[in-house]
């Protein structure tokens, strides 16, 4: 069954580097997203892409963040100067456009020193 | 914008019994509403959803109920497991829009 892929699992930053983190979306969807868990809090929604662009952001993905598709199949998202609080678990997930089913990658968990 | 309360934030029960958990949502315009199960280091994975236009979805031991006019719905899985132990999220997508909100999550604890 085709699933959606990250890497790496786990980085280690120290605060004020950049850090890139990739994905693998499942290879017809359209639509790709990433999303972040701060340790023992909600999921939270951070950007949303389709067409080579982003479709959609929330208060969370500021200046500091940006994401690209840099071939057919990677979707990367930077974390220009990482802070403290950026350590979160971040999942990539994918959808088809057709149904509303997003599909989630067993994430990266960014740990920032 | 959205905001997706669930309850309750830890359930234990016995192998065999049933568990529920519910959720409510704010925004009436939500008319997708999935449930995820993850498990430790993993990744949410999607178990059931539910549209607006239906009240009621099941599949095998998982069924999801929605009451739009109280802007709630429940997860029931029937006959546990202890592999059923994990983390359950219930979200909410708002028409028009691509972002799921996520509930606070609820820590199914299933006892052999």
């Amino acid at each position: 069954e085709p699933e959606v892929t990250q890497t790496p699992s786990h980085q280690v930053t120290q605060m004020g580097q950049e850090v890139i983190l990739r994905c693998v979306p499942i290879s017809n969807h359209l639509y790709f997203y990433w999303y972040r868990q701060i340790l023992g809090q909600k999921v939270e929604f951070l950007v949303s892409f389709y067409n080579n662009e982003i479709s959609e952001k929330s208060e969370i993905f500021d200046d500091q963040f940006s994401v690209e598709r840099p071939d057919g199949s990677n979707f990367t998202l930077k974390i220009r100067s990482t802070k403290l609080e950026d350590s979160a678990m971040y999942f990539c997930a994918s959808s088809d456009g057709v149904n509303n089913e997003q599909f989630f990658g067993p994430g990266t968990r960014l740990t920032v020193l | 914008g959205e905001n997706v309360e669930q309850h309750p934030s830890t359930l234990s029960v016995q192998e065999g019994d049933s568990a529920v958990i519910k959720c409510t949502y704010s925004d009436s315009a939500s008319n997708y509403f999935p449930w995820y199960k993850q498990e430790l280091g993993k990744g949410p994975q999607l178990i059931i959803d539910i549209r607006s236009n239906v009240g009621e979805k099941k599949d095998q031991r998982i069924a999801v109920t929605l009451n739009k006019t109280a802007k709630h719905f429940s997860l029931h899985i029937t006959e546990t497991q202890p592999e059923d132990s994990a983390v359950y999220f219930c979200a909410a997508k708002d028409t028009g829009r691509r972002a799921l909100t996520f509930g606070s999550g609820t820590r199914l604890q299933v006892q052999p």
